[in-house]
């Protein structure tokens, strides 16, 4: 069964700075998407970026971007030049690529991310 | 617009009485799902459905049943067999099929129970 860890209960930045947040995970398919949510507050879960396991390149929105490594089945978030409206729980998640699967989402346990004026 | 839609926002019940829960969807999607929320513990699936009058069990069915009678609609009945069902629920929803569309959520709803 696939796993996802992230090991990290609570990150604090700075307003403007840069932040990591790491995901590990376990999986024994060769073909998924990962994803990172935000859930601010106001509890809505929000889509932050996705990677295809396929692409070897790193999925990039904005001022959110990915390290994804494969083989070491890691999929870590950065967050550049912080903003206050950052500040969310933010999770990782896995869902298998392989046809006929439940399409389900794995999620981590989260990260609390704080931003400081 | 497009959307997920639970209702109620808060929800608060008896132990010893069932309890429903709302989820509407009108994004034309196949699969629907429950995840409950409880702190630290990330979001945990309870049922899913990948087309209409079929369901399967999540992680943490036990206590929970659903029905599929329509695509729109994916409702949640928290039963009193259900042990500790004061969480956060959210509904979700995405088209079928291996792809990388991503999971669309509803707002959720807080369940107490007392």
């Amino acid at each position: 069964a696939q796993t996802v860890t992230q090991s990290q209960p609570e990150m604090s930045v700075q307003e403007a700075e840069t932040v990591t947040l790491s995901c590990t995970y376990d999986t024994s398919e060769s073909d998924y998407y990962l994803f990172w949510y935000k859930q601010p507050p106001s509890r809505q879960m929000i889509l932050v970026i996705r990677q295809e396991a396929y692409k070897q390149q790193n999925a990039t929105e904005n001022r959110f971007s990915v390290n994804f490594q494969k083989a070491a089945k890691s999929f870590s978030l950065k967050i550049s030049d912080s903003q206050l409206g950052d500040a969310a729980m933010y999770f990782c998640a896995y869902r298998s690529a392989h046809g006929g699967a439940t399409n389900k989402l794995i999620f981590g346990t989260g990260t609390l991310l704080a931003v400081q004026p | 617009d497009g959307g997920i839609t639970q209702s109620p926002k808060y929800l608060f019940r008896k132990e010893g009485q069932n309890v429903t829960l709302s989820c509407e969807q009108n994004l034309n999607h196949d699969a629907m799902y429950w995840y409950r929320q409880d702190p630290g513990q990330g979001l945990r699936l309870i049922y899913y459905s990948q087309i209409v009058n079929d369901f399967q069990k999540g992680d943490i069915a036990e206590g929970y049943s659903v029905s599929r009678e329509k695509k729109e609609s994916f409702p949640l009945t928290v039963t009193s067999a259900q042990k500790n069902p004061t969480a956060f629920y959210l509904c979700a929803s995405t088209f079928r099929g291996p792809n990388n569309s991503p999971l669309h959520f509803g707002n959720g709803t807080r369940l107490t129970v007392t």
